[in-house]
């Protein structure tokens, strides 16, 4: 796969648990995003990275704590997750900060709860 | 608020039957407009970019404009292969630069 990954595709976990959510991509940009999507509604827009520093973090539980270690990798880390949280989770790149040319996304983590 | 719209929900078509799918956008300080199709289980993957009233770009059977308040993505003779979601995003100057998406438009190609 080419552009941008996203490891693992599928993800069960119990309200108890703890995993991370991989991102990677190898296309040279600058800004890296994670947004959430559920059924029947937009995307909602969880945060943003430019050059590996969090520009924007749109009210999202402290649940949810992203990483970026270098501009190429892009984590999320998940815990204690209530059933609402299930959803397919998105990273994407863009060359620029705000995507106003374009996101590259990945294929995304569907994530249930249980 | 910035708003997207599209309509309609879902939308179903035989093969060869030309359609269009709308997308109304709040007008006041949109800077660009952009179309995203969506197939199952992957994410969106960018198609067009419009800026202006009047701009049209085209790729295979999928035409998209643009006017003063809504644009269209026209979908010419579709294949059964043009079946995804198509989305449409806002990108507005001020505040958050981050584009809003619309809720999206189902689509399915019957053989």
């Amino acid at each position: 796969e080419t552009g941008v990954t996203q490891t693992p595709r599928h993800l069960v976990m119990g309200m108890t648990n703890k995993k991370s959510l991989k991102c990677e991509q190898h296309l040279g940009h600058n800004a890296m995003y994670w947004y959430k999507q559920s059924a029947k509604k937009p995307l909602e827009l969880m945060f943003v990275y430019s050059l590996e520093e969090r520009v924007e973090n749109n009210s999202v539980p402290s649940r949810f704590s992203p990483e970026c270690p270098n501009s190429s990798h892009l984590f999320l880390h998940l815990h204690t997750l209530q059933p609402e949280d299930s959803a397919l989770y998105l990273c994407a790149s863009s060359s620029e900060t705000g995507g106003f040319y374009g996101y590259t996304f990945g294929s995304g983590t569907r994530l249930t709860v249980v | 608020e910035d708003q997207v719209t599209q309509s309609p929900e879902a939308l179903r078509l035989q093969e060869g039957e030309s359609s269009s799918l709308n997308c109304s956008y709040t007008v006041s300080g949109l800077r660009g407009l952009f179309w995203y199709r969506q197939d199952p289980g992957k994410g969106p993957e960018f198609l067009f970019t419009l800026y202006s009233a009047g701009e049209e770009k085209e790729k295979e059977r999928l035409k998209a404009t643009l006017t003063k308040k809504e644009s269209f993505l026209h979908i010419t003779a579709p294949k059964p292969e043009d079946s995804a979601t198509y989305l449409c995003a806002g990108f507005y100057s001020g505040g958050s630069y981050i584009p809003t998406f619309g809720r999206g438009t189902s689509l399915i190609v019957h053989p």
